[in-house]
Protein backbone atom coordinates (compact mmCIF):
# COMPACT_ATOMS: atom_id res chain seq x y z
CA UNK A 1 0.00 0.00 0.00
CA UNK A 2 0.63 3.46 -0.35
CA UNK A 3 3.30 5.17 2.48
CA UNK A 4 5.67 7.45 3.40
CA UNK A 5 9.12 7.96 4.85
CA UNK A 6 10.11 10.84 6.31
CA UNK A 7 13.38 12.10 8.23
CA UNK A 8 13.45 10.96 12.01
CA UNK A 9 13.91 13.54 14.28
CA UNK A 10 14.53 15.20 16.81
CA UNK A 11 16.20 17.97 14.22
CA UNK A 12 17.34 21.27 16.59
CA UNK A 13 18.81 24.13 14.53
CA UNK A 14 19.86 27.83 15.61
CA UNK A 15 17.52 30.88 14.40
CA UNK A 16 18.66 31.25 10.75
CA UNK A 17 19.84 28.15 9.85
CA UNK A 18 18.94 26.47 6.64
CA UNK A 19 15.98 23.70 7.45
CA UNK A 20 15.49 20.56 5.24
CA UNK A 21 13.05 17.82 6.36
CA UNK A 22 13.32 14.55 3.62
CA UNK A 23 10.41 12.73 2.92
CA UNK A 24 9.94 10.21 -0.02
CA UNK A 25 6.84 8.08 -0.61
CA UNK A 26 5.64 5.07 -2.68
CA UNK A 27 2.41 5.05 -3.95
CA UNK A 28 0.42 3.22 -6.68
CA UNK A 29 -1.27 6.04 -8.27
CA UNK A 30 -0.09 9.86 -8.99
CA UNK A 31 -1.02 11.06 -5.28
CA UNK A 32 -1.26 14.63 -4.32
CA UNK A 33 1.48 15.65 -1.29
CA UNK A 34 1.05 17.57 1.83
CA UNK A 35 3.06 19.18 4.51
CA UNK A 36 1.10 19.82 7.82
CA UNK A 37 2.45 21.46 10.94
CA UNK A 38 1.64 20.71 14.50
CA UNK A 39 2.66 23.91 16.57
CA UNK A 40 2.98 23.33 20.32
CA UNK A 41 -1.09 23.07 21.63
CA UNK A 42 -2.35 23.74 18.57
CA UNK A 43 -4.10 21.46 16.35
CA UNK A 44 -2.48 19.76 12.88
CA UNK A 45 -2.64 22.44 10.10
CA UNK A 46 -2.26 22.56 6.39
CA UNK A 47 1.49 24.24 5.68
CA UNK A 48 1.77 23.13 2.08
CA UNK A 49 0.79 20.94 -0.73
CA UNK A 50 1.50 19.93 -4.52
CA UNK A 51 -0.87 18.38 -6.88
CA UNK A 52 1.01 17.16 -9.40
CA UNK A 53 4.60 16.35 -10.86
CA UNK A 54 7.13 19.17 -10.54
CA UNK A 55 4.65 21.19 -8.70
CA UNK A 56 6.21 23.33 -6.31
CA UNK A 57 4.06 24.08 -2.72
CA UNK A 58 4.96 27.17 -0.68
CA UNK A 59 3.93 29.22 2.46
CA UNK A 60 5.45 31.61 5.24
CA UNK A 61 8.73 30.84 3.53
CA UNK A 62 8.58 27.10 3.33
CA UNK A 63 9.09 25.24 -0.08
CA UNK A 64 8.79 21.51 -1.20
CA UNK A 65 8.54 20.57 -5.16
CA UNK A 66 7.07 17.38 -6.33
CA UNK A 67 9.40 15.33 -7.64
CA UNK A 68 8.23 12.52 -9.28
CA UNK A 69 11.64 11.03 -10.37
CA UNK A 70 12.88 10.32 -7.13
CA UNK A 71 9.57 10.24 -5.51
CA UNK A 72 10.33 12.83 -2.84
CA UNK A 73 8.59 16.32 -1.42
CA UNK A 74 11.65 17.46 0.55
CA UNK A 75 10.52 20.50 2.93
CA UNK A 76 12.74 23.28 2.67
CA UNK A 77 13.52 27.01 4.45
CA UNK A 78 16.05 29.00 3.96
CA UNK A 79 16.36 31.05 7.37
CA UNK A 80 13.99 29.08 10.21
CA UNK A 81 12.64 31.39 13.50
CA UNK A 82 11.72 30.42 16.76
CA UNK A 83 8.20 30.54 15.79
CA UNK A 84 9.30 27.91 13.38
CA UNK A 85 9.43 25.28 16.51
CA UNK A 86 6.76 22.53 15.47
CA UNK A 87 6.00 18.92 14.35
CA UNK A 88 6.32 18.57 10.71
CA UNK A 89 4.38 15.78 9.09
CA UNK A 90 4.68 14.51 5.29
CA UNK A 91 1.67 13.38 3.79
CA UNK A 92 -0.21 11.82 0.21
CA UNK A 93 -3.23 11.43 -1.05
CA UNK A 94 -4.33 9.17 -3.48
CA UNK A 95 -7.69 10.22 -5.36
CA UNK A 96 -6.96 7.36 -7.51
CA UNK A 97 -7.73 4.83 -4.96
CA UNK A 98 -11.43 6.34 -4.39
CA UNK A 99 -10.74 7.25 -0.53
CA UNK A 100 -9.13 10.59 0.11
CA UNK A 101 -7.54 9.48 3.10
CA UNK A 102 -3.96 11.00 4.06
CA UNK A 103 -1.33 8.66 5.08
CA UNK A 104 1.00 10.37 7.07
CA UNK A 105 4.92 10.23 7.86
CA UNK A 106 5.62 9.65 11.46
CA UNK A 107 6.31 13.20 11.85
CA UNK A 108 9.80 15.00 12.47
CA UNK A 109 10.04 17.27 15.78
CA UNK A 110 12.08 20.56 14.95
CA UNK A 111 13.56 22.96 17.91
CA UNK A 112 14.79 25.93 16.93
CA UNK A 113 16.74 27.62 19.43
CA UNK A 114 17.63 31.83 19.70
CA UNK B 1 -16.04 30.72 10.74
CA UNK B 2 -16.11 27.97 13.02
CA UNK B 3 -13.74 24.88 12.90
CA UNK B 4 -13.63 21.00 13.37
CA UNK B 5 -14.71 20.71 16.80
CA UNK B 6 -14.31 17.53 19.17
CA UNK B 7 -15.99 16.45 22.26
CA UNK B 8 -14.53 15.42 25.22
CA UNK B 9 -10.99 17.10 25.31
CA UNK B 10 -9.92 14.33 27.23
CA UNK B 11 -11.34 10.90 28.36
CA UNK B 12 -9.65 9.07 31.08
CA UNK B 13 -11.24 5.44 31.44
CA UNK B 14 -10.95 1.81 32.32
CA UNK B 15 -9.74 -1.16 30.84
CA UNK B 16 -12.67 -2.86 29.04
CA UNK B 17 -15.60 0.07 28.96
CA UNK B 18 -17.00 1.40 26.36
CA UNK B 19 -16.14 5.03 24.67
CA UNK B 20 -17.52 7.30 22.23
CA UNK B 21 -16.36 10.37 20.79
CA UNK B 22 -17.72 13.30 18.84
CA UNK B 23 -16.95 15.37 15.48
CA UNK B 24 -18.96 18.56 14.80
CA UNK B 25 -17.54 18.75 10.95
CA UNK B 26 -17.13 22.36 9.53
CA UNK B 27 -20.61 23.48 8.07
CA UNK B 28 -20.62 22.26 4.54
CA UNK B 29 -17.83 20.24 4.13
CA UNK B 30 -19.11 16.45 2.61
CA UNK B 31 -16.39 14.50 3.95
CA UNK B 32 -14.81 13.59 7.64
CA UNK B 33 -12.27 11.59 8.45
CA UNK B 34 -11.22 10.14 11.63
CA UNK B 35 -7.23 9.24 12.45
CA UNK B 36 -5.31 7.83 15.54
CA UNK B 37 -1.89 9.19 16.98
CA UNK B 38 -0.14 7.03 19.11
CA UNK B 39 2.72 8.46 21.02
CA UNK B 40 5.74 8.74 18.90
CA UNK B 41 3.33 7.51 15.70
CA UNK B 42 2.46 9.16 12.57
CA UNK B 43 -1.24 9.99 12.32
CA UNK B 44 -3.16 6.39 11.16
CA UNK B 45 -6.12 6.53 8.87
CA UNK B 46 -9.52 5.00 10.64
CA UNK B 47 -12.70 5.81 8.70
CA UNK B 48 -14.02 8.51 5.76
CA UNK B 49 -16.98 9.34 5.00
CA UNK B 50 -18.08 11.44 2.04
CA UNK B 51 -21.71 12.25 1.43
CA UNK B 52 -23.99 9.21 1.26
CA UNK B 53 -21.85 6.66 -0.07
CA UNK B 54 -20.76 3.74 2.01
CA UNK B 55 -18.05 4.67 4.11
CA UNK B 56 -14.27 3.56 4.08
CA UNK B 57 -13.49 1.54 7.34
CA UNK B 58 -10.49 0.10 6.32
CA UNK B 59 -8.81 1.50 8.64
CA UNK B 60 -10.71 0.40 11.94
CA UNK B 61 -7.76 -1.88 13.76
CA UNK B 62 -10.73 -4.18 15.00
CA UNK B 63 -14.57 -4.78 15.42
CA UNK B 64 -14.37 -3.09 18.44
CA UNK B 65 -14.20 0.48 16.72
CA UNK B 66 -17.04 1.51 14.84
CA UNK B 67 -18.08 5.33 13.84
CA UNK B 68 -20.92 6.45 12.74
CA UNK B 69 -22.34 10.26 10.94
CA UNK B 70 -25.65 11.57 10.57
CA UNK B 71 -25.65 13.21 6.84
CA UNK B 72 -23.43 15.43 6.58
CA UNK B 73 -23.32 16.46 10.35
CA UNK B 74 -22.09 15.38 13.30
CA UNK B 75 -19.83 11.78 13.42
CA UNK B 76 -19.75 9.74 16.44
CA UNK B 77 -16.53 7.01 16.92
CA UNK B 78 -17.37 4.45 19.66
CA UNK B 79 -14.60 1.99 21.12
CA UNK B 80 -16.21 -1.11 22.91
CA UNK B 81 -14.48 -3.06 25.31
CA UNK B 82 -11.45 -0.63 25.61
CA UNK B 83 -7.75 -1.77 25.97
CA UNK B 84 -5.11 0.13 26.79
CA UNK B 85 -3.16 0.23 23.93
CA UNK B 86 -6.55 2.28 22.43
CA UNK B 87 -4.46 5.02 24.31
CA UNK B 88 -3.94 7.67 21.80
CA UNK B 89 -5.28 11.39 20.55
CA UNK B 90 -8.07 10.88 17.87
CA UNK B 91 -8.29 13.40 15.27
CA UNK B 92 -10.98 14.10 13.09
CA UNK B 93 -10.78 16.46 10.08
CA UNK B 94 -13.48 17.45 7.53
CA UNK B 95 -13.19 18.74 3.89
CA UNK B 96 -15.64 19.67 1.28
CA UNK B 97 -17.39 20.41 -0.77
CA UNK B 98 -16.35 18.34 -3.93
CA UNK B 99 -13.25 16.25 -3.59
CA UNK B 100 -9.86 16.76 -3.34
CA UNK B 101 -10.45 19.98 -0.65
CA UNK B 102 -8.01 20.36 1.95
CA UNK B 103 -8.47 18.57 5.11
CA UNK B 104 -9.43 20.65 7.99
CA UNK B 105 -8.59 19.18 11.74
CA UNK B 106 -9.96 19.15 14.76
CA UNK B 107 -8.25 19.46 18.35
CA UNK B 108 -8.57 15.90 18.96
CA UNK B 109 -9.45 13.78 21.79
CA UNK B 110 -6.84 12.41 24.21
CA UNK B 111 -7.97 9.23 25.35
CA UNK B 112 -5.78 7.79 28.08
CA UNK B 113 -7.22 3.89 28.72
CA UNK B 114 -6.58 2.94 32.38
Amino acid sequence: GDSVTQMEGPVTLSEEAFLTINCTYTATGYPSLFWYVQYPGEGLQLLLKATKADDKGSNKGFEATYRKETTSFHLEKGSVQVSDSAVYFCALSDLAGGSEKLVFGKGTKLTVNP
Amino acid sequence: GAGVSQSPSNKVTEKGKDVELRCDPISGHTALYWYRQRLGQGLEFLIYFQGNSAPDKSGLPSDRFSAERTGESVSTLTIQRTQQEDSAVYLCASSGPGRGETQYFGPGTRLLVL
